[in-house]
């Protein structure tokens, strides 16, 4: 059974102090780990999809980093408006082809 | 570019009614998928259709069902509600080409069973 495991569950930080989420995957015949933001009220907003072990993407103060168990998200030097719930999700290429999700990890930035 | 759509957002119900849900993708977008989201279980793939056919199922009962029209808009229905079908069920729109595989999510229809 694919599954999909974030860590931490939550996590405080101060405004300018990087950091980095963990997602760990075991899924069967990976086809795409995916990176989404999630504000309160609203859908997942896409913000990467990586392919390989040792591909890397970025956008803005974001960057996704991808190994063969493990796919990290770093965050440099994060603002409040940085402050939401991201998830990681695998996409199977042994099955079913909808996204198996871990459970986020809900990020605070404080000013 | 439009983004995903669905209506209604919100959606207040009673036990053994049924609800539809709809949803329109990006244009273009022939791929459509529905998610189910709760604080307990997070996100859960329901089903993907793509031009007009089911092409996969998540594990969910037989009351959840959805169909794909031929401008690729979709609609899920759940049937005979329970308390437990609260949740917020998101739409995802879905783009394969030769740069990747992107999906983007619509801002849900919030579904209240009481």
């Amino acid at each position: 059974e694919d599954q999909v495991t974030q860590s931490p569950e939550a996590l405080r930080l101060q405004e300018g102090e990087s950091s980095s989420l963990n997602c760990s995957y075991t899924v069967s015949g990976l086809r795409g780990l995916f990176w989404y933001r999630q504000d309160p009220g609203k859908g997942p907003e896409f913000l990467f999809t990586l392919y390989s072990a040792g591909e890397e993407k970025e956008k803005e103060r974001l960057k996704a980093t991808l190994t063969k168990k493990e796919s990290f998200l770093h965050i440099t030097a994060p603002k409040p408006e940085d402050s939401a719930t991201y998830l990681c999700a695998g996409n199977s290429g042994g099955g079913a082809d909808g996204l198996t999700f871990g459970k986020g990890t809900h990020l605070i930035i404080q000013p | 570019k439009a983004g995903v759509t669905q209506t209604p957002r919100y959606l207040i119900k009673t036990r053994g009614q049924q609800v539809t849900l709809s949803c329109s993708p990006i244009s273009g977008h022939r791929s459509v998928s529905w998610y189910q989201q709760t604080p307990g279980q997070g996100l859960q793939f329901l089903f993907e259709y793509f031009s007009e056919t089911q092409r996969n199922k998540g594990n969910f009962p037989g009351r959840f069902s959805g169909r794909q029209f031929s401008n690729s808009r979709s609609e899920m229905n759940v049937s005979t509600l329970e308390l437990g079908d609260s949740a917020l069920y998101l739409c995802a729109s879905r783009s394969l080409s030769a740069t990747g595989d992107t999906q983007y999510f619509g801002p849900g229809t919030r579904l209240t069973v009481l």
